[in-house]
């Protein structure tokens, strides 16, 4: 029973270009939400983050839409770069427990040159 | 500063067997996390330890155990080996401010089981 669903395997962008990738989660039990990168043959790493009091936030060329209603996040990369080219995981906290991560199964992003 | 290390990188192992794979964390985080990819999936999580006690536990089989030492490194094992254990096992680390605080993980490379 997937909690935290990522329904595109995989997306490919020019560079310069927006990457949208998306994410939708059932258990409505979870508050906060990350985006994490993951490269061959390294663990995954922290992208950026969103609570659940908020509908966006924005580092740099990331951002991450929050639509409680919808049950629905995204993850937006504005401009790409080849270098953004990775497996994306969206993963959920739920309330009362602040370390457990609840995966998706990823997206692997490809920004073409 | 080092980041997450894990031991060993790659491990090749038959059905039956028993295997402990290896985790130190960064300094000075005390909360250790023990995570499952299956080739295609997201992590999964196993086990958190915090202060060498265990804090959580997601729905893995009792072949699954681990524990902290002193020094805040962690030890995985995994009894009775079965194929569908094969998988990446990631290791995260984090500081926590307060136990209500959502620190960031960082994570290790990951310790790549195969199971023949």
């Amino acid at each position: 029973d997937q909690q935290v669903k990522q329904n595109s395997p995989s997306l490919s962008v020019q560079e310069g270009r927006i990457s949208i990738l998306n994410c939708d989660y059932t258990n409505s039990m979870f508050d906060y939400f990350l985006w994490y990168k993951k490269y061959p043959a390294e663990g995954p790493t922290f992208l950026i983050s969103i609570s659940s009091i908020k509908d966006k936030n924005e580092d740099g060329r990331f951002t991450v839409f929050l639509n409680k209603s919808a049950k629905h996040l995204s993850l937006h990369i504005v401009p790409s770069q080849p270098g953004d080219s990775a497996v994306y995981f969206c993963a959920a906290i739920e309330g009362g427990s602040n370390y457990k991560l609840t995966f998706g199964k990823g997206t692997l992003l490809t920004v073409n040159p | 500063d080092a980041g997450v290390t894990q031991s060993p990188t790659h491990l090749i192992k038959t059905r039956g067997q028993q295997v402990t794979l290896r985790c130190s964390p960064i300094s000075g985080h005390k909360s250790v996390s023990w995570y499952q990819q299956v080739l295609g999936q997201g992590p999964q999580f196993i086990f958190q330890y915090y202060e060498k006690e265990e804090r959580g536990r997601g729905n893995f089989p009792d072949r699954f155990s681990a524990r902290q030492f002193p020094n805040y490194s962690s030890e995985l094992n995994v009894n009775a080996l079965l194929l569908g254990d094969s998988a990446l096992y990631l290791c995260a680390s984090r500081s926590l401010k307060g136990l209500s605080s959502y620190n960031e993980q960082f994570f290790g490379p990951g310790t790549r089981l195969t199971v023949l």
